[in-house]
């Protein structure tokens, strides 16, 4: 069965300390792998697209990194505005299966 | 601006009323999508359509209907057969792909409640 799983569900960091979020996949033909970020009342803001092992996309404070099991997601020295829900999606047969999303609060 | 406009961002249910979401897009998509998104849940897929006069049952598609007349359009009828409605409602469209291949763009939502 596809299957994606993020973790943690959720991460508190203080402002400038980075780490980094897990999306672990079982897919059967990987199509493509993507992250998204979800503000409170908002809908998924697409961030990146990855489409084969090892491939890397960065944006700002924000790497995504392929593996052919998982991908990450590294903040470094994050700021406040980048609190949100962070949620994996793996392509798969016709339609994207979404993980449950990490939450992270970066404090001040 | 391109973008996926649903309306309206709050919706109230009676019991035993039929209710519609709607969702337009001017990104020039063919591929349209909606998902429920409920608190601790990912995102789970309803319905989608690949093409205008066409579309596909998603996982959870029972006590929902759905039509797709326009490229730009796509709306979502929660009927009085969905015991359980109260959700963040998700509208997303994108480039036809190979079997997933292509990222979806999402709007804003609709917050259904149960009156």
């Amino acid at each position: 069965e596809d299957q994606v799983t993020q973790s943690p569900e959720a991460l508190r960091l203080q402002e400038g300390e980075s780490s980094s979020l897990n999306c672990s996949y079982t897919v059967s033909g990987l199509r493509g792998l993507f992250w998204y970020r979800q503000d409170p009342g908002k809908g998924p803001e697409f961030l990146f697209t990855l489409y084969s092992a090892g491939e890397e996309k960065e944006k700002e404070r924000l790497k995504a990194t392929l593996t052919k099991k998982e991908s990450f997601l590294h903040i470094t020295a994050p700021k406040p505005e980048d609190s949100a829900t962070y949620l994996c999606a793996v392509g798969a047969t016709g339609k994207l299966i979404f993980g449950q999303g990490t939450t992270l609060q970066v404090k001040p | 601006d391109g973008g996926i406009t649903q309306s309206p961002k709050y919706l109230f249910r009676k019991e035993g009323q039929n209710v519609t979401l709607s969702c337009e897009q001017n990104l020039n998509h063919d591929a349209m999508y909606w998902y429920r998104q409920d608190p601790g849940q990912g995102l789970r897929l309803i319905y989608y359509s690949q093409i205008v006069n066409d579309f596909q049952k998603g996982d959870i598609a029972e006590g929902y209907s759905v039509s797709r007349e326009k490229k730009e359009s796509f709306p979502l009828t929660v009927t009085s057969a969905q015991k359980n409605p109260t959700a963040f409602y998700l509208c997303a469209s994108s480039f036809p792909g190979q079997g997933g291949n292509q990222p979806q763009h999402f709007g804003d939502g609709t917050r259904l409640s149960i009156l």
